[in-house]
């Protein structure tokens, strides 16, 4: 079955550090992959999604993500943290010929001043 | 703009009580899809719809049911509420199940605790 994998429940950052949230797949062919963000009391909205075009994919609030087929990763990366940028990270994946998501587990991102 | 809106924000049942959860969109989705959170597990796909009148089961329906009378409306349907189905309740919607690419639109959640 479809799947994604994000290591980390929980990642620590101090404002202005590198945010790393990883998240992995397993499919045997280059599903369509997508990073969703939900802050406290909130539904979830979309930062960003990979559909083959590109494998750097630029979403909303400065994050990026890197589609690599040779590791079945796609990592969300921010250069500097910033508090807002506290909340619930999900990663998500859809297999070709499927209309469902399959969700990760979450990432929850702590900043800290 | 995009709107999802699911009924309750909170809601408090009893063991056994039948306990229905409204969705609304406004966007003339086709898609519609119930998920439920809990910590550690993230998302699951407990039913989802891409017509009036259509349901397929996701990766955890039992203990569930839906009905989709009218394009706008997707309502959860909990028989006779355990205390094992307390957890976040999350209503997404999407315009067209054919493109992949497309993404979710979510409502806001409604958390039930079934006591």
């Amino acid at each position: 079955a479809q799947s994604v994998t994000q290591l980390g429940s929980h990642v620590s950052v101090s404002e202005g550090a590198l945010v790393l949230l990883r998240c992995n797949y397993s499919s045997s062919v280059p599903p369509y992959l997508f990073w969703y963000v939900q802050y406290p009391n909130q539904g979830l909205q979309l930062l960003l999604k990979y559909t083959s075009a590109a494998t750097l994919v630029k979403g909303i609030n400065g994050f990026e993500a890197e589609f690599k087929k040779s590791e079945t990763s796609f990592h969300l990366t921010k250069p500097s943290a910033h508090m807002s940028d506290a909340a619930e990270y999900f990663c998500a994946v859809r297999k070709a010929g499927y209309s469902t998501l399959t969700f990760g587990k979450g990432t929850m991102l702590l900043v800290s001043p | 703009d995009v709107k999802v809106t699911q009924s309750s924000r909170y809601l408090v049942k009893r063991t056994g009580e039948k306990v229905f959860l409204e969705c609304v969109q406004d966007m003339d989705h086709e898609n519609m899809f119930w998920y439920r959170q809990d910590p550690g597990l993230g998302l699951r796909l407990i039913y989802f719809s891409y017509d009036v009148k259509m349901k397929e089961k996701g990766d955890i329906p039992e203990g569930y049911s839906v009905s989709r009378e009218k394009k706008e409306r997707f309502s959860l349907i909990l028989e006779s509420a355990s205390t094992n189905q307390t957890s976040m309740y999350l209503c997404a919607s999407s315009l067209d199940p054919r493109v992949l690419s497309e993404k979710l639109f979510f409502g806001s959640g409604t958390q039930l605790s079934v006591l």
